[in-house]
């Protein structure tokens, strides 16, 4: 079974909207941090937000918030204001207690910003 | 900020030329890390590295070995290049493994990555 899902290959926002890119995961850890990334087309794997397993609050960084429903193993990305500047492919990953270490990626989600 | 850089953004080598990928991170980060990235297989881990000398398989580590003598730099070694590791390379630090996920110090940093190409 996949750990990390993102069902959307492809999303197109308006500049200016917001967008919600959805992340399901899937692990019996009590403990597990969860992260997104960015990579535009240079190739570069950009840290956006991090979300510990723990935390009560959802994490917000500027413009990104991360919607974290525990109980659904959910953690979307939310990108408020949308720029020219965002479009990219996004990824999100988690890094469990009990593998070691290792992160496991989803397959990225190509959002497009429209002018 | 945290830097992390790679020897090459693009290389293009012969089938069975020994391949040399360096990564250097200069934020004295504990935990390092090789993936290799192919369209519609996403980011996949060949090894990583906890400490000095020390590697761990990650889930496609044939075909390829790591070396770590110094804490900053984590070199991946292709020993005869098959064209079936033509791929983007991305190499991760991260601060340190506590033993217990859940915490920000595990948030990886990725380099430019390294475009290779085996002909």
């Amino acid at each position: 079974a996949q750990k990390i899902t993102q069902t959307q290959p492809g999303m197109f926002v308006q500049e200016k909207e917001a967008v919600t890119l959805d992340c399901t995961y899937d692990t019996s850890d009590q403990s597990y941090g969860l992260f997104w990334y960015k990579q535009p087309s240079s190739g570069e794997m950009i840290f956006l937000i991090y979300q510990g397993s723990y935390d009560e609050q959802n994490a917000t960084e500027g413009r990104y918030s991360l919607n974290f429903q525990k109980a659904r193993k959910s953690a979307n990305l939310v990108i408020s204001a949308s720029q020219l500047g965002d479009s990219a492919m996004y990824f999100c990953a988690m890094r469990e207690s009990t593998n070691a270490g290792k992160s496991t990626f989803g397959d990225g989600t190509t959002l497009t910003v429209k002018p | 900020d945290v830097k992390v850089t790679q020897s090459s953004r693009y290389l293009v080598k012969r089938t069975g030329e020994k391949v040399f990928l360096e990564c250097v991170q200069d934020m004295d980060h504990e935990n390092m890390f090789w993936y290799r990235q192919d369209p519609g297989l996403g980011l996949r881990l060949i090894y990583f590295s906890y400490d000095v000398k020390m590697k761990e398989k990650g889930d496609i580590p044939e075909g390829y070995s790591v070396s770590r003598e110094k804490k900053e730099r984590f070199s991946l070694i292709l020993e005869s290049a098959s064209t079936n590791q033509t791929s983007m390379y991305l190499c991760a630090s991260s601060l340190e493994w506590l033993g217990l996920a859940g915490s920000v110090t595990d948030t990886q940093y990725f380099g430019p990555g390294t475009r290779l190409t085996v002909l």
